[in-house]
């Protein structure tokens, strides 16, 4: 079974730059999340979905960060315009339901904002 | 107050050592704990997984949960460099969408 698949996984942007992530969920996983891992602390959500759906954003930068999950399969997460602090590892996972299942995560896009 | 407290080390041990892991939490509604398991320069991955309180063994490793104490546990029984990595804590609330809160992941490191 493939996991899922991030790109790119690194990215150099100067701030107020505009940068987009992509996610592949696990084939068949309804629901998708997004995580910003700043370096020497655990993931935060940024976002959830169920199928095409936003089940919580509450977390989620709204005036410069926005997340869409087209068809309900891969999503994108982009930020627009890039601050010094977004500087972080950026991660996408997928489960099959999002009850109490399990989170699997992908390798995470690296972002540096110069 | 974070939700979820932990050490965040690190922690370097000979080969073959017992090693603990501990979070504690302030939130009472969690009944779901996880531990993950980060390489550097990769994602996290589910390492064991518990409900409410109790133990899980699942080979070298035992996860513990003491709801009274608001405490979980993570133990590594002959621990190998192979397992240096950071551990990351998560937890969740009954039903509902599964929001997982992560404690900051404790640095570990296995020397030969």
């Amino acid at each position: 079974e493939a996991g899922v698949a991030q790109s790119p996984r690194y990215k150099i942007i100067e701030k107020r730059q505009s940068v987009a992530f992509w996610c592949n969920p696990i084939s068949g996983h309804a629901t998708l999340y997004w995580y910003q891992q700043i370096l020497g602390q655990g993931p935060k959500l940024l976002i959830q979905f169920q199928n095409n759906g936003v089940v919580d954003d509450s977390q989620l930068p709204k005036d410069r960060f926005s997340a869409e999950r087209l068809k309900g399969v891969d999503s994108t997460l982009k930020i627009q315009p890039a601050k010094l602090e977004d500087s972080a590892v950026y991660l996408c996972a997928s489960s099959t339901d999002g009850s109490t299942d399990t989170q699997y995560f992908g390798p995470g896009t690296r972002l540096t904002v110069l | 107050q974070k939700e979820v407290e932990q050490d965040p080390g690190p922690l370097s041990v000979p080969e073959g050592a017992i090693v603990s892991l501990n979070c504690t939490y302030s939130n009472s509604a969690f009944q779901y704990f996880m531990w993950y398991r980060q390489y550097s320069r990769k994602g996290p991955e589910l390492l064991m997984y518990t409900y409410s309180s109790g133990n899980k063994e699942d080979g070298r490793f035992t996860a513990q949960v003491d709801k009274s104490s608001k405490y979980i546990s993570l133990f590594i029984r002959d621990s190998q460099p192979s397992d240096s990595a950071t551990y990351l804590c998560a937890m969740s609330g009954a039903g509902g969408y599964n929001k997982l809160i992560f404690g900051a992941g404790t640095r570990l490191a296995v020397h030969p």
